[in-house]
This record gives structure tokens, C-alpha cells and sequence, in this order.
């Protein structure tokens, strides 16, 4: 199974937003809800920022959305602040009891 | 809340076996959730290599299948990964991970870093 495709890069400024795609099959993205997106910053292990395309775990701020169209999730994180700079990976269900991850994503905060 | 620890060796020779155990500690690893295994290739992105649940049962990521041993060991709140045949691409930061709903991974332990080195 290949890896989900996402930019290598993505920015903005301070207050703004920026979205994050994550592009997939049918048999994977495209036919589940089942589609979560980890923050992972330099040296540390990955955080979960959201689950099942939409859901926030607790403690995670509601400026960190995700949506999903056809094969394609994305992750929006509005109001972006210096913390949001990180590494961002996608991950979905790929069938078969088996998860496949994206490519990520590295954001930046001019 | 949960926490997981990785242990195991840092350096292992190729061609050799890897071994890596996770430590669960505040909260019981027979609490429904499934438990995976993710490697993080120096400078590189995740791969999800497996998960077990309490009972034994396992899912192995198709492509590691031929190599990958999961078990676990409920009495010491442990569960293990051994990867065989190793050679350099399988040098890593190896996470292991308390799965989210459809999530692999909602806790994770720090990491430990695995070097396939003669």
C-alpha cells in the first residue's frame, strides 16, 4: 500500500490559516472515515490532532479542523501561532486491518 | 492517562533480529484498545508496522509481514515487536502506540532509536 501524498511544504503568517491536503485512493481515504492527522515537532514523538476526519481528541484547540472530500482529507489550522510550526502527518484506515500514513508536511510560521 | 516506554538495543547488525519491548503503565493493557508499533526513518515519514490486542491477535502491515513477530505479555503490561533480516533501511526511531478510535496512535511512547550498523 503507498504512502498518502501531501505537500512537502506549507506557511503562513501569524493569524492566518493554512490547509494541508492528503490525497489517497478509494481503498484507502476515499473509503473511510477513518482518517486522522498527527502534529509531530522536531525530536518528539507525534501527537494526535485529529480522528475519524473531523474529531478533536481533548486538550487540542479548536483552531486544528479536518474535512474530507472524495480520496482527498485535509487538516486547517486557523489563527496560526509560532507552537502550530511542526511537522504534520495524515493517516488513514486502508482496509485489510492495515493503516497507511502520508507523506507529511512541513509548516511554517513567517 | 497512559504512558509507553521503548527499550531495547540501540545498535543491532545487519542480517540480525530486532527487538524492541513497549512498558504500559497507568492504565491496563487490557482495556480494549489495540496496540501498533511506528517507525520514523531518520529525516523521514511514518510507517505503521503493526498492532496486537491483548489477546495475541495481530495485524502486520503487508510489506513487513514476511519479518515482523508481534507478542504480548499481559502479566507485565508489555507487548513486543522483533523485526528479522534487518538491513540498513530498517535503521529508525521505533514508536510504540496506544490506538485512537481508527486511529493508529492516540498516546505514544518517546521513541527509541534502532541502528542497523556492522
Amino acid at each position: 500500500q503507498s504512502a498518502l501524498t501531501q505537500p512537502p511544504s506549507a506557511s503562513g503568517s501569524p493569524g492566518q490559516s493554512v490547509t494541508i491536503s492528503c490525497t489517497g485512493t478509494s481503498g484507502d481515504v476515499g473509503g473511510y472515515d477513518r482518517v486522522s492527522w498527527y502534529q509531530q515537532h522536531p525530536g518528539k514523538a507525534p501527537k494526535l490532532m485529529i480522528y475519524e476526519v473531523t474529531k478533536r481528541p481533548s486538550g487540542v484547540p479548536d483552531r486544528f479542523s479536518g474535512s474530507k472530500s472524495g480520496n482527498t482529507a485535509s487538516l486547517t489550522v486557523s489563527g496560526l501561532q509560532t507552537e502550530d510550526e511542526a511537522d504534520y502527518f495524515c493517516s488513514s484506515y486502508g482496509g485489510s486491518n492495515n493503516y497507511v500514513f502520508g507523506t507529511g508536511t512541513k509548516v511554517s510560521v513567517l | 492517562q497512559v504512558q509507553l516506554q521503548e527499550s531495547g538495543p540501540g545498535l543491532v547488525k545487519p542480517s540480525g533480529t530486532l527487538s524492541v519491548t513497549c512498558d504500559v503503565s497507568g492504565d491496563s493493557i487490557r482495556n480494549g484498545r489495540w496496540w501498533s508499533w511506528i517507525r520514523q526513518p531518520p529525516g523521514k515519514g511514518l510507517e505503521w508496522i503493526g498492532e496486537i490486542y491483548h489477546s495475541g491477535t495481530t495485524h502486520y502491515n503487508p510489506s513487513l509481514k514476511s519479518r515482523v513477530t508481534m507478542s504480548v505479555d499481559t502479566s507485565r503490561s508489555q507487548f513486543s515487536l522483533n523485526l528479522n533480516s534487518v538491513t540498513d533501511a530498517d535503521t529508525a526511531v521505533y514508536y510504540c502506540a496506544m490506538n485512537g478510535p481508527w486511529a493508529a496512535g492516540e498516546d505514544w511512547g518517546q521513541g527509541i532509536l534502532v541502528t542497523v550498523s556492522s
